[in-house]
């Protein structure tokens, strides 16, 4: 079985400063990754993905996300936050063969003006 | 277009009470998922249909009873409901289970709220 630990559970950070979030995954067998962000009182939006080819890979709002097979990592990152921003982020992990994801615990995103 | 629609997006209900939420994607997608996700915490995965066939059963307390019409609709039947069962049900979809580049899209959710 799987399972993914989302390191902070909470992440304050002020507008335009950095961020990073953590995302650690065990398995035994080869997985992909996925960032889901869930805005106030909505449903899960799919962030980006990790399937194959470049480890690093980069959503259409300036986060990015690299991973990291040996470090078994798949963190995400934006260099510089928005109000807009402030959300819960789940980090999840889908076994190569089978369709049911795996959730880490996720994490909030405060971004302070 | 990577929409899937869910109604109501709100609903009350007595635990004596029978409801239905819906759920809709025209994606051609044909692996459907019901999820329950309580505040601060990640979902939880209720069901799978894969090509209008149940596929996963999480071993999911009979009162919650899906159901997929066809391959755009997914039906989550209500019946007797207890106050725990109270939080946000997600649907979502994919395009195949058994393809290596698989991923779901999520509906906006229907909170649900069991007095």
């Amino acid at each position: 079985a799987q399972s993914v630990t989302q390191l902070d559970s909470q992440v304050p950070v002020f507008e335009e400063a950095p961020v990073e979030l953590r995302c650690n995954y065990s398995s035994s067998v080869s997985v992909y990754l996925f960032w889901y962000v869930q805005y106030p009182n909505q449903g899960l939006q799919l962030l980006l993905k990790y399937l194959s080819g470049s480890t690093l890979v980069k959503s259409i709002n300036g986060f990015e996300a690299e991973f990291n097979k040996s470090q078994t990592s798949f963190h995400l990152r934006k260099p510089s936050v928005h109000i807009s921003d402030t959300a819960e982020y789940f980090c999840a992990v889908r076994k190569a063969a089978g369709n049911k994801l795996t959730f880490g615990g996720g994490t909030r995103v405060l971004v302070k003006p | 277009d990577t929409e899937v629609t869910q109604t109501p997006k709100h609903l009350v209900m007595g635990m004596t009470n029978k409801k239905s939420l819906k759920c809709e994607q025209h994606m051609g997608h044909r692996a459907m998922y019901w999820y329950k996700q309580k505040a601060k915490k990640p979902p939880e995965l209720m069901f799978v249909y894969s090509y209008e066939k149940l596929s996963i059963n999480e071993s999911v307390p009979s009162r919650f009873s899906p159901e997929c019409p066809n391959s755009s609709l997914l039906n989550l039947h209500l019946h007797a409901l207890q106050p725990e069962d109270s939080a946000l049900y997600l649907c979502a979809s994919s395009q195949d289970r058994t393809t290596s580049t698989d991923t779901q899209y999520f509906g906006p959710g229907t909170r649900l709220t069991v007095l």
